[in-house]
């Protein structure tokens, strides 16, 4: 199984600030067909289902603001928050879909400083 | 508009059965691989089981291989998840998700439900 490790399990920034969350995986999730990463980020708020924001691992899903970003390749990944709005409180998973059993990192509570 | 819509959830002593729904609408079901996925309230997340689009290719997490059954009608746009077996460790809220498909599927998930809650406990 892949394993997904994400750090730091919580962060708490500023508003307008930048947010920075990574995610590593224990084995490559690089597909090499199109030559990109099979890694996903989700954004999960209180009693909600997880919400699509990265796919291919820095391709931006419709209607997710461009202050979120993707990138990394092979096993390091990031996720950025360019300036942190209130909205964005939330825990957020990386998700390879690399291979089966797909797996999630453990999540990053995201919190205002 | 894409949704899903979990039910079948409930409280079940351990040993017990339960079958999930999710009725699907606002997308062509027939052409999307579909999975389920659960959560332990205040914890992480865990793909638990896909299924393609014909239901003929099925694939499950080891934890329930052998105990948890996907399956669907593609007449009445709904997916399944027959649980059998069930453990206090299965108690999650279940989720289900609708991935992409295009040329070719992906298995990252554009669409989920609500979640249905599973409660095993004597």
């Amino acid at each position: 199984d892949i394993v997904m490790t994400q750090s730091p399990d919580s962060l708490a920034v500023s508003l307008g600030e930048r947010a920075t969350i990574n995610c590593k995986s224990s084995q490559s999730v690089l597909y090499s067909s199109n030559n990109n990463n099979k890694l996903a980020w989700y954004q999960q708020k209180r009693g909600q289902p997880p919400r699509l924001l990265i796919y291919w691992a820095s391709t931006r899903e419709s209607g997710v603001p461009d202050r979120f970003s993707g990138s990394g390749s092979g096993t390091d990944f990031t996720l950025t928050i360019s300036s942190l709005q209130a909205e964005d409180v939330a825990v957020y998973y990386c998700h390879q879909y690399y291979s089966t059993p797909f797996t999630f990192g453990q999540g990053t509570k995201l919190e205002i400083k | 508009e894409v949704q899903l819509v979990e039910s079948g959830g409930g409280l079940v002593q351990p040993g017990g059965s339960l079958r999930l729904s999710c009725a699907a609408s606002g997308f062509t079901f027939t052409r999307f691989w579909m999975h389920w996925v659960r959560q332990v309230p205040g914890k992480g997340l865990m793909w638990v089981s896909r299924i393609n689009a014909d239901g003929s290719t099925t694939t499950y997490a080891d934890s329930v291989k052998g105990r948890f059954t996907i399956s669907r009608d593609n007449a009445n746009n709904t997916l399944y998840l027959q649980m059998n077996s069930l453990r206090a460790e299965d108690t999650a809220l279940y989720y289900c998700a609708r991935t992409y498909c295009g040329d070719n599927c992906f298995a990252y998930f554009q669409h989920w439900g609500q979640g249905t809650l599973v409660t095993v406990s004597s």
